[in-house]
């Protein structure tokens, strides 16, 4: 299995909304990835967990909340979203702290806050 | 701190022609860069890599990207371009940091293939 899978692919929430996003690899790989990416932008990170731990958090408001239940699996938890945290979410893992074989990226969560 | 910068917001090629799409990086240390493409509403793709050795680097779907450290640069070519090849196309380069290496986007090439 060499794919990292995001669910659900689309999410439309209320701003009152509480929701989570599911990543799961199943590579071995020990560090995992959230990325943000709006249109026509680059990819903005936004949480590094490293075997498991949180390393980075790239000051990131607390409305996003990330866990790493088992190094296979990363969520993200969101609550009290705004409109502008509209956004592609994208998940990645690469293999511990290196960077050899890059990052594998999942086809993220298209995230819409009404 | 690392950066990347790709001169080219958009680019339009004809099919069946070649393809070069520039990138330069800032970093004080050997880099780690890379080339991804990313389709509409997808994730990205790795189309190749480069650490060390030959600094001619070929990767998926017939791209290759050449290594320049004088130039501080690692553009991406092909020689043929396919009308499939239509994506956003990303450099990046690795840094490491707080004990993990991590990923630095250039703002993106965005290519267009005519008929």
């Amino acid at each position: 299995d060499t794919e990292v899978t995001q669910t659900p692919k689309h999410l439309v929430m209320g701003m009152t909304n509480k929701k989570s996003l599911k990543c799961e690899q199943h590579m071995g790989h020990r560090a995992m990835y959230w990325y943000k990416q709006k249109a026509k932008k680059p990819p903005e990170l936004m949480f590094v967990y490293s075997y498991e731990k949180l390393s980075i958090n790239e000051s990131v408001p607390s409305r996003f909340s990330p866990e790493c239940p088992n190094s296979s699996l990363l969520n993200l938890h969101l609550h009290a979203l705004q409109p502008e945290d509209s956004a592609l979410y994208l998940c990645a893992s690469s293999q511990g702290r290196g960077i050899r074989h890059g990052y594998t990226f999942g086809s993220g969560t298209r995230l819409t806050v009404v | 701190a690392q950066s990347v910068t790709q001169p080219d917001i958009h680019i339009t090629v004809s099919e069946g022609a070649s393809l070069e799409l520039r990138c330069n990086y800032s970093y004080g240390a050997t880099p780690y860069l890379f080339w991804y493409v990313q389709s509409p509403g997808q994730g990205l793709q790795l189309l190749l890599k480069y650490f060390s050795g030959d600094t001619l680097v070929q990767g998926i779907k017939g791209f290759e990207a050449e290594f320049k450290r004088s130039q501080s640069s690692f553009n991406l070519r092909k020689p043929s371009v396919h009308w499939s090849d239509a994506a956003e196309y990303f450099c990046a380069v690795g840094a490491l940091r707080a004990g993990s290496y991590q990923l630095t986007f250039g703002k993106g090439t965005k290519l267009s293939v005519i008929p």
